[in-house]
């Protein structure tokens, strides 16, 4: 089965880029993404990434994908305060339509 | 749109109680899901629909059903509810078109049981 595994918790401060890992176990074709959750809030899709992919950018966010090692990685350029939130890592198998397997969640504090 | 909305936004329930968890989207999405989320563990699935009148279980599905009898509606019953299942419940919905991968979440349900 799909298993997803991340760190806890990262601290940066403002103005440095932040880097989040993930680890994924499944090595069928695979939809990876990460979302972002503020205190209280729900979970916001930042970006997605097809495992037939090596990088993907979208503004400050870029996310790298090795395959060989299934890891995939966000970074966050130039991070800010309003960056400070839980990241998670989740994986999709092509053709299971809902089911997302998610890590643990990266919590994010950005320091200044 | 409203996007995915969720009421109660909190409720406290006794042991052996039941309820029923509200999900809606108006934005005409056939995929709707429901998580939970504990400490330490990200969010498991619990039920899934792929449209109306088709549910399937997901990875925590015990102690939970659901039904869809609408496109828009998703409900979440709680039939009998214990401690474990205390947790923050989001539903989750999602278009079937190709080339769209973005499921919406909803702002969640904080469920505590005594």
């Amino acid at each position: 089965g799909e298993d997803v595994e991340q760190s806890l918790f990262l601290s940066v401060r403002e103005g440095d880029s932040s880097v989040i890992n993930c680890t994924y176990t499944d090595s069928s074709s695979t939809y990876l993404y990460w979302y972002k959750q503020e205190p209280g809030a729900g979970l916001q899709l930042l970006t997605y990434i097809f495992s037939n992919m090596d990088m993907k950018q979208d503004q400050r966010l870029t996310v790298l994908l090795n395959k060989k090692d299934k890891h995939l990685s966000l970074r966050i350029a130039d991070t800010q305060t309003g960056d400070s939130a839980i990241y998670f890592c989740a994986e999709r198998l092509t053709g299971t339509a809902s089911k997302l397997t998610f890590g643990t969640g990266t919590r994010l504090q950005v320091t200044l | 749109n409203a996007g995915v909305t969720q009421t109660p936004k909190f409720q406290v329930l006794k042991t052996g109680q039941s309820m029923t968890l509200q999900c809606a989207q108006d934005m005409n999405h056939e995929y709707m899901s429901w998580y939970r989320q504990d400490p330490g563990m990200g969010l498991r699935l619990i039920h899934y629909s792929v449209g109306a009148g088709i549910t399937d279980q997901g990875e925590v599905p015990n102690g939970y059903n659901v039904s869809r009898s609408t496109t828009e509606d998703f409900p979440l019953r709680l039939l009998s509810a214990a401690p474990s299942q205390t947790s923050v419940y989001f539903c989750a919905s999602r278009a079937n078109r190709a080339g769209t991968d973005t499921q919406y979440f909803g702002p969640g349900t904080r469920l505590t049981v005594l």
